[in-house]
């Protein structure tokens, strides 16, 4: 099983709807952060937690919201959905107490129509 | 935040050495260089990171200047499979949260 687990890996969906993409990991890492990707573009930082009380907004937080469930669950919403909000989205993980090397899930590809 | 700049692309032949640049004038004392790469298809992967002094590892070399803005990363032999984006970051210092640009497309030619 991968270390970082993202679910769904795909959705289509339309205008208007509620979205909640999930991720769950094994490495026991106390950091998890969520990405957004846009073709030929960069990663650009949605959220960041760094414990389950603790939550940040990163670069482009707005028309999004998270929920860090537990050590190992940190969920993005979508609470209305709309068309630039269709892109790739990456779900990572990272350990203070070594590196900080970030871990990254496989991505779950949204598209708004 | 700090930023990083990086060519856009590059390309290399195959089994040849390549330099990827990356200019971080803005680094603070304590900041992390991390290196990554995103193979086409999958998520961001670890390659390398360093802070001061030069690094090596199974996977790549990184040679960071002496006054810390700018660095390299070095894949010794250049293969097929290293065709991706290749990421500069900056660990930075107080947030720890990490910023990344729009990296380093880098083409290996057969």
């Amino acid at each position: 099983d991968a270390d970082v687990t993202q679910t769904p890996r795909n959705r289509i969906t339309k205008t208007g709807k509620r979205i909640m993409l999930e991720c769950s990991q094994t490495k026991g890492h106390d950091r998890m952060y969520w990405y957004r990707q846009d073709p030929g573009l960069g990663l650009r930082l949605i959220y960041y937690s760094f414990d389950v009380k603790d939550i940040n907004k990163g670069e482009i937080s707005d028309g999004y919201s998270v929920s860090r469930q537990a050590q190992a669950k940190f969920s993005l919403s979508l609470e209305s959905a709309i068309p630039n909000q269709t892109a790739l989205y990456f779900c990572a993980t990272s350990d203070f107490r070594g590196a900080d090397v970030l871990t990254f899930g496989a991505g779950s590809r949204l598209t708004v129509l | 935040d700090a930023k990083t700049t990086q060519p856009n692309s590059m390309e290399s032949n195959e089994e040849e050495p390549v330099h990827l640049p990356c200019n971080h004038s803005t680094i603070s004392g304590t900041d992390y260089i991390h290196w990554y790469r995103q193979l086409p298809s999958q998520g961001p992967e670890y390659v390398i990171h360093g802070l001061t002094s030069n690094v090596n590892n199974r996977m790549a070399s990184l040679a960071i200047a002496e006054d810390r803005k700018s660095s390299t990363l070095i894949l010794h032999r250049a293969t097929l499979r290293d065709a991706a984006v290749y990421y500069c970051i900056l660990r930075t210092t107080g947030t720890y949260k990490y910023i990344f640009g729009t990296g380093t497309r880098l083409k290996v030619l057969a």
